[in-house]
């Protein structure tokens, strides 16, 4: 157990729809990261948010967005979803926003479908 | 161009023999990191072992080993005396650039590890 909660383990919903995937970060981690991985893309990165705070983009759509709220929990909002976004989301937390070794520990994720 | 680069889609090794796991990258950062994580069928994602570009030595952690060729911008991970439970897939990832660029992770595709009894 690495210490990182997502919710919900799996989301079925239909295309056009909109879902929120919620993480909460190890005790004392500051960085959120936001991860997708795919059959066809494989394991991107998303967004990354340090203590509140947007800090890195990724390959990140326009439909979807992200935040980190003050507890530090973090939410990401998918919308108009399309049978493309079926994917494994991870959420990934780690003690600060940058340098050296900061090895990221990953949530169980959550697994979308998009019917 | 790729950043990670795992050459070997899929492995077999034999129980209790050592394997090497290809990892080759591209950065023109002086400052990155390089880990390998497990994924085993259950889909979550474990930490295994890091290398910084700055380490002079060889990460180890248990039996898990990091053979960091500097120069030739390589980072395969030993697995000794493999054991059932490491059949799984693993990947490698860097992290690149300053404090201030944020801290994520780029994966490499994955190499399927199936462990033989």
């Amino acid at each position: 157990d690495s210490g990182v909660t997502q919710t919900p383990k799996h989301l079925i919903t239909a295309t056009g729809q909109r879902v929120t995937l919620r993480c909460s970060p190890r005790s004392g981690d500051l960085s959120v990261y936001w991860y997708q991985q795919s059959l066809d893309q494989g394991l991107q990165f998303l967004i990354q948010y340090y203590n509140g705070e947007e800090r890195a983009k990724g390959n990140i759509l326009e439909r979807f967005s992200a935040q980190q709220f003050p507890d530090l929990h973090s939410e990401l909002n998918l919308s108009s979803l399309e049978l493309g976004d079926s994917a494994l989301y991870f959420c990934a937390s780690s003690v600060d926003g940058g340098g050296n070794h900061n090895e990221q520990f990953f949530g169980p994720g959550t697994r979308l479908t998009v019917l | 161009a790729q950043k990670i680069t795992q050459t070997q889609p899929g492995m077999f090794v034999q129980e209790k023999e050592a394997v090497t796991l290809d990892c080759t990258y591209d950065t023109s950062d002086q400052s990155y990191g390089l880990f390998w994580y497990k994924q085993p069928s259950s889909g979550e994602m474990i930490f295994l072992i890091y290398q910084g570009s700055y380490d002079e030595q060889n990460a180890t952690e248990g039996r898990y080993s990091l053979n960091f060729q500097k120069a030739r911008k390589s980072a395969n991970l030993v697995i000794s005396a493999s054991q059932l439970g490491d059949s799984a897939m693993y990947f490698c990832a860097m992290r690149e650039g300053s404090n201030n660029a944020g801290n994520m992770l780029t994966f490499g595709g994955g190499t399927r590890l199936m462990v033989k009894p």
